[in-house]
């Protein structure tokens, strides 16, 4: 059973399209993240969701728009695709992303490679 | 969250031990030390975690030096399986007031394991 799953794995798609990358977890997390991993393989968080509610939003431009339909999924939206957003992106969760958790570590999916053309 | 410095790249004999150090020489008192790896084309992986004393779990040992303003990931066995990429992460921890556990992952080492 995959702990954190991504949909789909290879993504190419030509500028300026709109495009969705699903994530699922079923290790009853309650805290999920988006990651973007860029050529330099620099990893750097996007955002992150406790509960359904956006908790780290880092300056992302708003053509990326995560929905949390509930604690189990994280998708992420993105629209008007530019070459810059070519990347590997990372679904993540853990046990819980506010005080009180136990250990706090991070669950990875696969990853989602983005190819803009 | 308090900055990490490691060594770019390391080299290791398969069946000898990697020893992966880190310098965190800002740290709090109330932040972690975590371990993280990233084999090639996956995402990244727990490995370890430790505050004041060593830590060992079936992957690795975490030393932590009595200052805390170093530490080092001790893979006992070395595989080429190891080879990778491992990012030493400092963070505040489960008591922090509303940490929303942001990891933020620095360059990393990656460390090769050779034949």
């Amino acid at each position: 059973d995959t702990a954190v799953s991504q949909t789909p794995k290879y993504l190419v798609t030509q500028m300026g399209n709109d495009k969705s990358i699903k994530c699922e977890q079923n290790l009853g997390h309650d805290t999920m993240y988006w990651y973007k991993q860029d050529s330099k393989k620099f990893l750097k968080i996007m955002f992150s969701y406790n509960n359904k509610e956006l908790i780290i939003n880092e300056t992302v431009p708003n053509r990326f728009s995560p929905k949390s339909p509930d604690k189990a999924h994280l998708n992420l939206h993105i629209n008007s695709l530019e070459l810059g957003d070519s990347a590997v992106y990372f679904c993540a969760s853990s046990r819980s992303g506010l005080a009180g958790a136990v250990t706090g570590e991070l669950f990875f999916g696969e990853g989602s490679r983005l190819t803009v053309l | 969250d308090a900055k990490t410095t490691q060594p770019t790249s390391m080299d290791c004999a398969e069946g000898r031990a990697a020893n992966l150090p880190c310098n965190h020489s800002t740290i709090s008192g109330n932040e972690y030390v975590y371990w993280y790896r990233q084999i090639h084309s996956q995402g990244p992986q727990y490995i370890i975690h430790g505050l004041k004393n060593n830590e060992t779990n079936e992957m690795a040992s975490l030393i932590i030096t009595e200052d805390r303003k170093s530490s080092t990931l001790i893979l006992p066995h070395a595989t080429l399986r190891d080879t990778a990429v491992y990012y030493c992460i400092v963070r505040v921890g489960k008591n922090s007031g509303g940490s929303n556990y942001k990891l933020t992952f620095g360059k990393g080492t990656l460390l090769t394991v050779n034949p």
